[in-house]
């Protein structure tokens, strides 16, 4: 098993410019979530979905869609890349109920 | 504002030493885990407390879970270079969220 995978590992963008981070999971599990993690600030929940067709709002949504059409993939993007969004991007999942997330190894995103 | 303060914020410790991490809050919490990260890397899931007063080891890791559920530790005895990576506490809440701590950095020297 795979578990988590994400693409790209690394990324830059200019100001502006829109793309999409993937992430897909291969363990069936129903709850996903992306994070970003900056520098003395932990990691701050995105946006998250508990099953295919649903998605809901974190604590830093702004800048940032995602949608959940299958169990596995769950892409985020970024609409109109700012500066204040360069960081390190973290895709999770894990079971309903269940205690711990598995993550992805992540995507380093710069923008200039 | 963090809903969870972790601390220290980075540690620099001997091999053989032990450690203590703190991991705090005001907010009560159905259930605690600890991650440990290593650079490059997505944090990777230690152990898991649910029941306030809770004690678990893990080898040479302890973790204990407050009896008011806001608050946990995690004590290192005899550490090790292997252990060196960023430990990261989180807290979940009733529904779906997940709290991340802010993380402590520990480096062991050989």
């Amino acid at each position: 098993n795979a578990g988590v995978t994400q693409t790209p590992k690394f990324q830059v963008l200019k100001t502006g410019q829109s793309m999409t981070l993937q992430c897909a999971q291969d363990m069936n599990h129903e709850y996903m979530s992306w994070y970003r993690q900056d520098p003395g600030m932990g990691l701050r929940l995105i946006h998250y979905s508990v099953g295919a067709g649903i998605t809901d709002q974190g604590e830093v949504p702004n800048g940032y869609n995602v949608s959940r059409s299958t169990t596995e993939d769950f892409p985020l993007r970024l609409l109109s890349a700012a500066p204040s969004q360069t960081s390190v991007y973290f895709c999770a999942s894990r079971n309903t109920g269940g205690h711990g997330y598995t993550f992805g190894s992540g995507t380093r995103l710069t923008v200039v | 504002t963090q809903l969870l303060e972790q601390s220290p914020q980075f540690l620099s410790i001997q091999e053989g030493e032990n450690l203590t991490v703190y991991c705090n809050s005001s907010s009560v919490f159905s259930s605690l885990q600890w991650y440990r990260q290593e650079p490059g890397e997505g944090p990777v899931l230690l152990v898991t407390v649910v029941t306030g007063g809770e004690v678990k080891k893990l080898k040479r890791l302890t973790f204990q879970f407050g009896d008011a559920r806001k608050d946990s530790s995690l004590h290192i005895t005899a550490a090790q270079p292997g252990d060196t990576g960023l430990y990261l506490c989180a807290g979940a809440r009733t529904g779906n969220q997940f709290y991340f701590g802010t993380g402590t950095s520990l480096t062991v020297i050989p």
